[in-house]
Protein backbone atom coordinates (compact mmCIF):
# COMPACT_ATOMS: atom_id res chain seq x y z
CA UNK A 1 0.00 0.00 0.00
CA UNK A 2 1.19 3.41 -0.65
CA UNK A 3 2.25 5.65 1.95
CA UNK A 4 1.37 8.88 1.06
CA UNK A 5 -1.74 10.74 1.22
CA UNK A 6 -2.55 13.15 -1.60
CA UNK A 7 -5.61 15.35 -1.80
CA UNK A 8 -7.68 13.72 -5.12
CA UNK A 9 -7.61 17.28 -7.22
CA UNK A 10 -6.64 20.30 -7.08
CA UNK A 11 -7.43 23.57 -9.54
CA UNK A 12 -4.80 26.26 -10.09
CA UNK A 13 -4.62 29.55 -12.79
CA UNK A 14 -2.29 29.49 -15.50
CA UNK A 15 0.81 31.86 -14.60
CA UNK A 16 0.33 31.24 -10.79
CA UNK A 17 2.20 28.61 -8.56
CA UNK A 18 0.76 25.38 -7.72
CA UNK A 19 1.11 23.94 -4.53
CA UNK A 20 0.59 20.32 -3.78
CA UNK A 21 0.81 18.97 -0.46
CA UNK A 22 1.46 15.19 0.35
CA UNK A 23 1.26 13.48 3.86
CA UNK A 24 3.49 11.12 4.50
CA UNK A 25 3.53 10.55 8.59
CA UNK A 26 4.67 7.08 8.26
CA UNK A 27 8.03 7.95 6.35
CA UNK A 28 11.16 6.11 8.14
CA UNK A 29 14.65 8.36 8.49
CA UNK A 30 16.07 6.78 5.37
CA UNK A 31 12.96 7.20 3.23
CA UNK A 32 13.58 9.49 0.26
CA UNK A 33 10.59 11.60 -1.41
CA UNK A 34 9.91 11.66 -4.78
CA UNK A 35 7.56 12.84 -7.40
CA UNK A 36 6.39 11.65 -10.61
CA UNK A 37 3.74 12.99 -12.89
CA UNK A 38 1.78 11.69 -15.43
CA UNK A 39 0.36 13.69 -18.19
CA UNK A 40 -2.53 11.72 -20.04
CA UNK A 41 -1.94 9.05 -22.36
CA UNK A 42 2.16 8.94 -21.04
CA UNK A 43 4.11 7.19 -18.98
CA UNK A 44 4.88 9.13 -15.81
CA UNK A 45 7.65 11.32 -15.79
CA UNK A 46 10.32 11.83 -12.88
CA UNK A 47 10.05 15.68 -11.15
CA UNK A 48 12.21 15.65 -8.11
CA UNK A 49 13.41 13.81 -5.25
CA UNK A 50 14.22 14.67 -1.80
CA UNK A 51 15.35 13.69 1.97
CA UNK A 52 15.80 16.37 4.37
CA UNK A 53 16.38 19.64 2.67
CA UNK A 54 14.41 21.23 0.54
CA UNK A 55 15.68 20.73 -3.27
CA UNK A 56 15.07 22.66 -6.17
CA UNK A 57 15.65 21.82 -9.88
CA UNK A 58 14.47 23.53 -13.24
CA UNK A 59 10.78 21.77 -12.71
CA UNK A 60 9.45 22.63 -9.36
CA UNK A 61 10.46 23.03 -6.21
CA UNK A 62 10.33 20.29 -3.15
CA UNK A 63 9.36 21.61 0.54
CA UNK A 64 9.75 18.82 3.48
CA UNK A 65 8.46 20.13 6.56
CA UNK A 66 11.45 19.50 9.56
CA UNK A 67 9.53 16.28 10.72
CA UNK A 68 9.51 15.25 7.47
CA UNK A 69 6.06 14.14 8.06
CA UNK A 70 4.76 16.30 5.05
CA UNK A 71 5.68 17.54 2.20
CA UNK A 72 4.70 20.30 -0.92
CA UNK A 73 5.65 20.06 -4.49
CA UNK A 74 5.57 23.95 -5.81
CA UNK A 75 5.71 24.35 -9.53
CA UNK A 76 6.02 28.52 -9.65
CA UNK A 77 4.28 29.58 -13.06
CA UNK A 78 1.86 26.79 -13.89
CA UNK A 79 1.17 26.37 -17.62
CA UNK A 80 -1.53 24.87 -18.89
CA UNK A 81 0.86 21.62 -20.08
CA UNK A 82 1.47 21.28 -16.30
CA UNK A 83 -1.86 19.52 -16.54
CA UNK A 84 -1.42 15.82 -15.27
CA UNK A 85 -1.66 13.72 -11.77
CA UNK A 86 0.90 14.19 -9.75
CA UNK A 87 2.04 11.13 -7.41
CA UNK A 88 4.24 11.65 -4.60
CA UNK A 89 5.96 8.54 -3.22
CA UNK A 90 7.89 7.51 -0.15
CA UNK A 91 10.80 4.82 -0.17
CA UNK A 92 13.75 3.94 -0.25
CA UNK A 93 17.31 6.01 -1.86
CA UNK A 94 20.54 5.95 -2.05
CA UNK A 95 21.62 2.09 -3.18
CA UNK A 96 17.98 1.16 -3.18
CA UNK A 97 17.04 -0.09 -6.77
CA UNK A 98 14.10 2.23 -6.74
CA UNK A 99 10.72 0.38 -6.90
CA UNK A 100 8.02 2.78 -7.11
CA UNK A 101 4.98 2.28 -4.76
CA UNK A 102 2.56 5.08 -6.73
CA UNK A 103 -0.35 6.03 -4.74
CA UNK A 104 -3.81 7.36 -7.16
CA UNK A 105 -1.79 10.79 -7.05
CA UNK A 106 -3.63 14.33 -7.52
CA UNK A 107 -5.43 15.78 -10.23
CA UNK A 108 -3.93 18.97 -11.12
CA UNK A 109 -5.77 21.10 -13.64
CA UNK A 110 -4.52 24.30 -14.84
CA UNK A 111 -6.68 26.57 -16.06
CA UNK A 112 -6.03 29.66 -18.68
CA UNK B 1 10.02 10.51 -26.22
CA UNK B 2 12.05 9.10 -22.97
CA UNK B 3 14.02 6.83 -24.98
CA UNK B 4 12.15 4.06 -23.75
CA UNK B 5 10.28 2.32 -26.23
CA UNK B 6 7.44 -0.17 -26.08
CA UNK B 7 5.76 -2.49 -28.77
CA UNK B 8 3.29 -2.91 -29.52
CA UNK B 9 1.29 0.48 -28.41
CA UNK B 10 -2.05 -1.28 -28.54
CA UNK B 11 -3.32 -5.52 -28.08
CA UNK B 12 -6.23 -6.24 -28.32
CA UNK B 13 -6.71 -10.08 -27.84
CA UNK B 14 -9.88 -12.66 -26.89
CA UNK B 15 -9.51 -14.36 -23.47
CA UNK B 16 -7.72 -17.41 -23.47
CA UNK B 17 -5.15 -16.45 -25.13
CA UNK B 18 -1.37 -15.51 -24.81
CA UNK B 19 0.55 -12.44 -25.68
CA UNK B 20 3.51 -10.77 -25.58
CA UNK B 21 4.98 -7.52 -24.85
CA UNK B 22 8.48 -5.96 -25.64
CA UNK B 23 10.40 -3.29 -23.93
CA UNK B 24 13.70 -1.80 -25.31
CA UNK B 25 15.12 0.68 -22.49
CA UNK B 26 17.88 3.15 -22.72
CA UNK B 27 20.74 1.46 -23.81
CA UNK B 28 23.29 2.33 -20.70
CA UNK B 29 20.21 1.65 -18.06
CA UNK B 30 20.94 -1.78 -16.46
CA UNK B 31 18.06 -1.39 -13.99
CA UNK B 32 14.78 -2.44 -15.43
CA UNK B 33 11.04 -2.44 -14.50
CA UNK B 34 7.89 -3.58 -15.08
CA UNK B 35 4.56 -1.69 -13.95
CA UNK B 36 0.61 -2.41 -14.76
CA UNK B 37 -1.75 0.40 -14.10
CA UNK B 38 -5.71 0.30 -14.51
CA UNK B 39 -8.07 2.82 -15.19
CA UNK B 40 -8.50 5.72 -12.30
CA UNK B 41 -5.14 4.35 -10.34
CA UNK B 42 -1.53 4.59 -10.02
CA UNK B 43 0.80 2.04 -11.69
CA UNK B 44 1.62 -0.59 -9.45
CA UNK B 45 4.99 -2.60 -9.44
CA UNK B 46 4.82 -6.21 -11.20
CA UNK B 47 8.99 -6.92 -11.70
CA UNK B 48 12.55 -5.86 -11.48
CA UNK B 49 15.71 -6.55 -13.62
CA UNK B 50 18.97 -6.03 -12.74
CA UNK B 51 21.06 -6.42 -16.01
CA UNK B 52 19.57 -9.85 -16.91
CA UNK B 53 18.69 -11.28 -13.62
CA UNK B 54 15.33 -10.87 -12.57
CA UNK B 55 15.56 -9.57 -8.50
CA UNK B 56 12.11 -9.24 -7.38
CA UNK B 57 8.25 -9.99 -8.70
CA UNK B 58 5.54 -8.70 -7.26
CA UNK B 59 2.48 -10.90 -6.00
CA UNK B 60 0.31 -9.23 -9.12
CA UNK B 61 2.93 -11.59 -10.93
CA UNK B 62 0.74 -14.82 -11.25
CA UNK B 63 1.92 -17.91 -13.10
CA UNK B 64 0.76 -16.63 -16.05
CA UNK B 65 2.51 -13.92 -16.30
CA UNK B 66 6.40 -14.20 -17.22
CA UNK B 67 9.33 -11.90 -17.98
CA UNK B 68 12.77 -12.39 -19.47
CA UNK B 69 15.16 -9.85 -20.13
CA UNK B 70 17.95 -12.50 -22.05
CA UNK B 71 20.88 -10.07 -22.50
CA UNK B 72 20.45 -7.37 -20.33
CA UNK B 73 19.28 -5.49 -23.41
CA UNK B 74 15.56 -5.42 -24.33
CA UNK B 75 12.83 -6.99 -22.16
CA UNK B 76 9.35 -9.13 -22.58
CA UNK B 77 6.37 -9.72 -20.73
CA UNK B 78 4.47 -12.83 -21.80
CA UNK B 79 0.72 -13.12 -20.36
CA UNK B 80 -0.42 -17.04 -21.05
CA UNK B 81 -4.60 -17.89 -20.78
CA UNK B 82 -5.55 -14.21 -21.03
CA UNK B 83 -8.37 -12.82 -19.03
CA UNK B 84 -10.49 -10.17 -18.88
CA UNK B 85 -8.90 -8.62 -15.43
CA UNK B 86 -5.35 -8.11 -17.26
CA UNK B 87 -7.02 -5.53 -19.50
CA UNK B 88 -4.55 -2.70 -18.55
CA UNK B 89 -1.64 -0.16 -19.68
CA UNK B 90 1.47 -1.94 -19.20
CA UNK B 91 4.94 0.25 -18.55
CA UNK B 92 8.22 -0.36 -18.52
CA UNK B 93 10.99 1.60 -17.46
CA UNK B 94 14.29 2.26 -16.73
CA UNK B 95 16.88 3.14 -14.87
CA UNK B 96 21.01 3.79 -14.36
CA UNK B 97 22.53 1.61 -11.44
CA UNK B 98 25.07 3.10 -9.18
CA UNK B 99 24.85 4.23 -5.69
CA UNK B 100 22.92 7.10 -5.97
CA UNK B 101 19.18 7.52 -6.81
CA UNK B 102 18.55 7.71 -10.51
CA UNK B 103 15.05 8.72 -11.61
CA UNK B 104 13.15 5.96 -13.54
CA UNK B 105 12.41 6.69 -17.09
CA UNK B 106 9.29 5.18 -18.63
CA UNK B 107 8.26 4.67 -21.57
CA UNK B 108 4.92 5.27 -23.27
CA UNK B 109 3.00 1.69 -22.54
CA UNK B 110 1.18 -0.90 -24.07
CA UNK B 111 -2.10 -0.92 -23.80
CA UNK B 112 -4.24 -4.55 -23.63
CA UNK B 113 -7.70 -5.05 -23.75
CA UNK B 114 -8.99 -8.53 -23.52
CA UNK B 115 -12.24 -9.49 -25.11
Amino acid sequence: DAKTTQPPSMDCAEGRAANLPCNHSTISGNEYVYWYRQIHSQGPQYIIHGLKNNETNEMASLIITEDRKSSTLILPHATLRDTAVYYCIVGGGGTSYGKLTFGQGTILTVHP
Amino acid sequence: DTGVSQNPRHKITKRGQNVTFRCDPISEHNRLYWYRQTLGQGPEFLTYFQNEAQLEKSRLLSDRFSAERPKGSFSTLEIQRTEQGDSAMYLCASSLGGNSYNEQFFGPGTRLTVL
